[in-house]
């Protein structure tokens, strides 16, 4: 059971848009940044958004993040097949003393 | 570029332990926060512990609290996940990775295999 709740799986096709929340509370998602993280197969996670909605230099800008409250969004648009991947929201819990995870979203580009 | 290589994983039986190691370069090692993250064999990602920069006030997930010691070597760009009395659940890929301010996990390395089995 994660601390912070994602669908298990989301799904769209080639082209068009998605989003993934991820529920948090008050002594996490409220009061911290959140990131969010890709996984492709077999390989490390990579930061697609840091401080709730800054992308890295490199991560294309149809990736975006949204804080409201104690919940987050990530957007993908003009979805590609190479975006299938898991995908994982990360921020700090100040109660807990601890990083938490969400359980991990599974995109699939149809 | 920011580098990690993860090193020191392997097979060890329950109870056993194992020290991991983390090398970093590309960055200056002495002002930033690393974090170690696992990840279970066909499971989410879980947080494991943080070290800040000073060394001081190490953080931990309380399924490993009592158990991991992190801790780094500032003259070596060299950050350690010390793991005794290991159990089959701890059995993951052990990632680092580098901090971004405010505890976020931010460059990470490929990772090291631990197993503990009998």
């Amino acid at each position: 059971q994660s601390v912070l709740t994602q669908p298990p799986s989301v799904s769209a096709a080639p082209g068009q848009k998605v989003t993934i929340s991820c529920s948090g509370s008050s002594s996490n998602i409220g009061n911290n940044y959140v990131s969010w993280y890709q996984q492709l197969p077999g390989t490390a996670p990579k930061v697609l958004i840091y401080d709730s909605n800054k992308r890295p230099s490199g991560i294309p800008d149809r990736f975006s993040g949204s804080k409201s409250g104690t919940s987050a969004t990530l957007g993908i648009t003009g979805l590609q097949t190479g975006d299938e991947a898991d995908y994982y929201c990360g921020t700090w819990d100040s109660s807990l003393s601890a990083g938490v995870f969400g359980g991990g979203t599974k995109l699939t580009v149809l | 570029q920011v580098q990690l290589v993860e090193s020191g994983g392997g097979v060890v039986q329950p109870g056993g332990s194992l020290r991991l190691s983390c090398a970093a370069s590309g960055f200056t090692f002495s002002i930033s926060g690393m974090h170690w993250v696992r990840q279970a064999p066909g499971k989410g990602l879980e947080w494991v512990a943080f070290i800040p920069y000073g060394g001081d006030n190490e953080y931990f997930a309380e399924s490993v609290k009592g158990r991991f010691t992190i801790s780094r070597d500032n003259s070596k760009n060299t950050v350690y996940l010390q793991m005794n009395s290991l159990r089959p659940e701890d059995t993951a890929v052990y990632y680092c990775a580098k901090d971004k301010a405010g505890y976020q996990p931010y460059n990470w390395g490929q990772g090291t295999l631990v197993t503990v089995s009998s």
